[in-house]
C-alpha cells in the first residue's frame, strides 16, 4: 500500500548531538513538509520541498536542516543549534498542494532531549 | 506575510452543534483545509474549501468566505469522540502549507 513512513517513532537526544528523522513516501508526491508540534499547540512549519533538490525554509527553520536528494525521501536533521528540540515532529506529503488532494501524514516522531 | 487565527479551546455538550472559526491573512491563497487531530496522532482530513460557500459532509460542514479571509467548521450532533483538536490550514504562495494553532474541543455530557 502507498503511504508515508516516519522513523523512529521515539528518539532521545543528548545535549550537543545532531539527530536525523527519516521520512519516506511511495506515493510519487512532489511536495513534502516537516512540522513541529509542541504540547497543546498547532503545527509549525520547519521546512518544505516542492521538487527534488529544492527546499524552502518554513516559519521555524533555525536549528534544523533538510535534504531532498530523492523524490521519496525528505530527512530532517535536528542540529545542536536547536536549543529546545523536545517536541512531536510530523512529516507530510501531497501531490499538488493547491489541488485540495489528500495530504498524507506520517505517524510522527517524538524527540526528547536527555 | 501569512497569518492564521482560531480560538484556543471550546467546550460543548453532547448532541449539540458547535462552530469553530478560523480567520487568515495571506498574499496568495489556494484553498482552506480542516483537520481533526487526537493527541499524539497525525491529523486526519475533514474538508477542503476552494470556493465561497458551505460544503456539507455528514455531521461536518465547512464554510469559506475568500473576500473576508474567514472560514468555519460546523459540527452537528456532537459525540464524545469528537473531543479533539481542530486545525485549519491553507495553501498559499509557493505551495506553502500553513496550519493554525488548533482549537481544542471538549465535548461534555
Amino acid at each position: 500500500d502507498g503511504g508515508i513512513t516516519q522513523s523512529p517513532k521515539y528518539l532521545f537526544r543528548k545535549e550537543g548531538q545532531n539527530v536525523t528523522l527519516s521520512c519516506e513516501q511511495n506515493l510519487n508526491h512532489d511536495a513534502m513538509y516537516w512540522y513541529r508540534q509542541d504540547p497543546g499547540q498547532g503545527l509549525r512549519l520547519i521546512y518544505y520541498s516542492q521538487i527534488v533538490n529544492d527546499f524552502q525554509k518554513g516559519d521555524i527553520a533555525e536549528g534544523y536542516s533538510v535534504s531532498r536528494e530523492k523524490k521519496e525521501s525528505f530527512p530532517l536533521t535536528v542540529t545542536s543549534a536547536q536549543k529546545n528540540p523536545t517536541a512531536f515532529y510530523l512529516c507530510a506529503s501531497v501531490d499538488i498542494p493547491s489541488s485540495g488532494n489528500t495530504i498524507y501524514f506520517g505517524e510522527g516522531s517524538w524527540l526528547t532531549v536527555v | 506575510g501569512q497569518n492564521i487565527d482560531q480560538p484556543t479551546e471550546m467546550t460543548a455538550t453532547e448532541g449539540a452543534i458547535v462552530q469553530i472559526n478560523c480567520t487568515y491573512q495571506t498574499s496568495g491563497f489556494n484553498g482552506l483545509f480542516w483537520y481533526q487531530q487526537h493527541a499524539g496522532e497525525a491529523p486526519t482530513f475533514l474538508s477542503y474549501n476552494v470556493l465561497d460557500g458551505l460544503e456539507e459532509k455528514g455531521r461536518f460542514s465547512s464554510f469559506l468566505s475568500r473576500s473576508k479571509g474567514y472560514s468555519y467548521l460546523l459540527l452537528k450532533e456532537l459525540q464524545m469522540k469528537d473531543s479533539a483538536s481542530y486545525l485549519c490550514a491553507f495553501t498559499g504562495g509557493g505551495n506553502k502549507l500553513t496550519f493554525g494553532t488548533g482549537t481544542q474541543l471538549k465535548v461534555e455530557l
